[in-house]
């Protein structure tokens, strides 16, 4: 199974700055995802990347999948309360299983 | 369409019973599968679907089985609750017969066993 390391496992952000979490595959990711988790409540998809070096943008939220396709980053710029929750990554190892990392928990202070 | 669907919202079990989480989706996905999340681990695959009739472990399957006889629904078995198993499940559900699609995550299951 695919091994991700998510970092930090939290984080806390003066609403208006920056932010950056990553996510790093022990293998080569065929597909790299984003989900979004508030408390008590499912998984909402961010973005799905493929393709190395791929980058893509929603919002405030930009994610990215470096050359080599082991790590990947999201990144949201201003952030708001509403960016407060749980960050996962989720890979494709291409054996129909999806495998997760534990998670960057979000706290947004006004 | 209501998307994935699970039931119940909650439950508490004693060690020993038996219980079924029930899954549903109505968006006619081949791909189903049943995850774990438990603090500081994320999300561990239990078993998955690649469509109806076809079932396989995931990572953490042992204690728990699986059926699918229908496109629709996806139900998980405990067949004898333990207090290991207290947890927060999730279904999930994409299109095709693979993970390379947008996974739909039902609300969850909250379960404790004592």
């Amino acid at each position: 199974s695919q091994e991700l390391e998510q970092s930090p496992q939290s984080l806390i952000v003066q609403e208006g700055k920056n932010l950056t979490i990553n996510c790093t595959s022990s293998k080569t990711l065929y597909g790299l995802y984003w989900y979004k988790q508030k408390y008590g409540e499912g998984l909402i998809f961010l973005m799905m990347l493929q393709k190395g070096g791929e980058e893509k943008s929603h919002e405030k939220i930009t994610a990215k999948l470096d050359e080599k396709k082991q790590q990947s980053s999201l990144h949201i710029t201003a952030s708001q309360p509403s960016h407060a929750g749980i960050y996962l990554c989720g890979a494709d190892g291409n054996d129909y299983k999806l495998s997760f990392g534990a998670g960057t928990t979000v706290t947004v202070r006004a | 369409n209501a998307g994935v669907t699970q039931t119940p919202k909650f439950q508490v079990l004693k060690t020993g019973q038996s219980m079924t989480l029930q899954c549903a989706q109505d968006m006619n996905h081949e791909y189903m599968s049943w995850y774990r999340q438990d603090p500081g681990m994320g999300l561990r695959l239990i078993h998955y679907s690649v469509g109806a009739g076809i079932t396989d472990q995931g990572e953490v399957p042992n204690g728990y089985n699986v059926s699918r006889s229908t496109t629709e629904d996806f139900p998980l078995r405990l067949l004898s609750a333990a207090p290991s198993q207290t947890s927060v499940y999730f279904c999930a559900s994409s299109y095709t017969s693979g993970t390379r699609e947008t996974q739909y995550f039902g609300p969850g299951t909250r379960l404790l066993v004592l």
